[in-house]
């Protein structure tokens, strides 16, 4: 079965600085696709960024980019420029070739002024 | 563009009462839908999802059911709450295309008491 790891349960990162959320998942597929979503208190989720695993290249959006290193099946998160509304809990998730989406337990980040 | 509604927000609900949360989706034909519950401080635990009309697939035997009466609204049900229901559950599509990603409703509440 597939597992997506999170192991930071909480990260903390000062404004403007740069934070990395890390991510691990477990799978015997070699095609696949990876997404990080980002739920802040509203409880909301929003899209932050995704990656195929068929494309090399990281996936950036705006301060978000991903470091996808498909050998060692890791996808994490970096945050440029942190801003206060960058506070949230971060959740990485997969998505097999079938329908199935499996989500991490999730990084809750801090931003401090 | 697409939307998603849920409702009813927050829902308070005795032990052993029925459940009905309803989830549709405006803007898109034929989506693929999603049954979502988080826990406290949890990840997210895919529930159920729909590939089509009265096409059901269940990832976790439980005390709910799904049920999918129109291409665009997906329905999670009870017959009897436990108080192990409890959580906030989410309703999700997704595309039918690469890279497949998925879009949440706002969720709705469930406090069994």
């Amino acid at each position: 079965a597939q597992t997506v790891t999170q192991s930071q349960p909480e990260m903390s990162v000062q404004e403007a600085e740069t934070v990395t959320l890390s991510c691990t998942y477990d799978t015997s597929e070699s095609d696949y696709y990876l997404f990080w979503y980002k739920q802040p208190p509203s409880r909301q989720m929003i899209l932050v960024i995704r990656q195929e695993a068929y494309k090399q290249q990281n996936a950036t959006e705006n301060r978000f980019s991903v470091n996808f290193q498909k050998a060692a099946k890791s996808f994490s998160l970096k945050i440029s420029d942190s801003q206060l509304g960058d506070a949230a809990m971060y959740f990485c998730a997969y998505r097999r070739p079938g329908n199935q989406f499996y989500f991490g337990t999730g990084t809750s980040l801090t931003v401090i002024p | 563009s697409q939307t998603i509604h849920q409702w009813p927000a927050t829902l308070v609900q005795p032990v052993g009462s029925p459940l009905s949360l309803e989830c549709t989706v405006e803007g898109t034909s034929n989506p693929n839908l999603y049954w979502y519950r988080q826990a406290a401080g949890r990840g997210l635990q895919l529930l159920f999802y729909s590939v089509g009309i009265g096409q059901i697939s269940s990832e976790v035997p439980q005390n709910l059911s799904a049920s999918r009466p129109q291409d665009r609204q997906f329905i999670l049900s009870s017959k009897k709450l436990l108080l192990s229901d409890s959580g906030f559950y989410l309703c999700a599509w997704s595309t039918l295309e690469s890279p497949y990603e998925q879009y949440f409703g706002p969720g709705t509440r469930l406090t069994v008491t």
